[in-house]
């Protein structure tokens, strides 16, 4: 199994800081790498797929890079509906592993 | 527009098996596959496995896999998961998520179900 480790496993931000996320994979699959943000109680939204494509509708303040093995999860302008948690997926093989999450919370 | 609605809380016990739903609407049923992802009180997203709802073919991960069916009913737009020999650690909010028709690496989880808590008790 491909094994994802996201840094931080949590941090704390302001309104208007920049933050970025990365999520490491135990072998690289190329760009086959999707983030989610989930809030309490609530189903994860998909906000970027393959790497960096923005998901449909969702704020250009996300942003996503990288491949092989290192994606990052950035976050500009930080804005208090962003304080939620973030869970990297790859989806180049079964099983299709998350991420253990990011939780972003306010400072 | 898109709508996956999953069926309501279910409370079993150790050892009993659970059946959930996943109804889909406004898209085509058949065009497309469903995954399965849990999530216990507190912890991150684990994903238990994929149906094709074009062909029926499955992909369970291995930890699940003695003990999981996935099915669909194509008259009903509906995916069903039943997962058997349940035990404390499976109380958990399962939800489904719309995947591809074939098993592919270039898939992303737009749209998922509102999610089902099951609670194993005794």
């Amino acid at each position: 199994d491909i094994q994802m480790t996201q840094s931080p496993s949590s941090l704390s931000a302001s309104v208007g800081d920049r933050v970025t996320i990365t999520c490491r994979a135990s072998q690289t699959f190329s760009s086959y790498l999707n983030w989610y943000q989930q809030k309490p109680g609530k189903a994860p939204i998909l906000l970027i797929y393959t790497a960096s494509n923005l998901h449909s509708g969702v704020t250009s303040r996300f942003s996503g890079s990288g491949s092989g093995t290192e994606f990052n999860l950035t976050i500009s302008d930080l804005q208090p509906e962003d304080f939620a948690t973030y869970y990297c997926q790859q989806s180049y093989n079964a099983p299709r592993t998350f991420g253990q999450g990011t939780r972003v919370d306010v400072k | 527009q898109v709508h996956l609605v999953q069926s309501g809380s279910e409370v079993t016990k150790p050892g009993a098996s659970v059946k959930i739903s996943c109804k889909s609407s406004g898209y085509t049923f058949t065009s497309y596959g469903i995954s399965w992802v849990r999530q216990a009180p507190g912890q991150g997203l684990e994903w238990m496995g994929w149906i094709s709802t074009f062909n029926g073919d499955t992909k369970y991960s291995e930890k699940f896999q003695d003990r999981v069916t996935m099915t669909t009913d194509t008259s009903t737009n509906t995916a069903y998961m039943e997962l058997g020999s349940l035990r404390g650690d499976d109380t958990a909010v399962y939800f489904c998520a719309r995947d591809l028709a074939f098993f592919v690496p270039t898939v992303y989880f737009e749209f998922w179900g509102q999610g089902t808590l099951v609670t194993v008790s005794s």
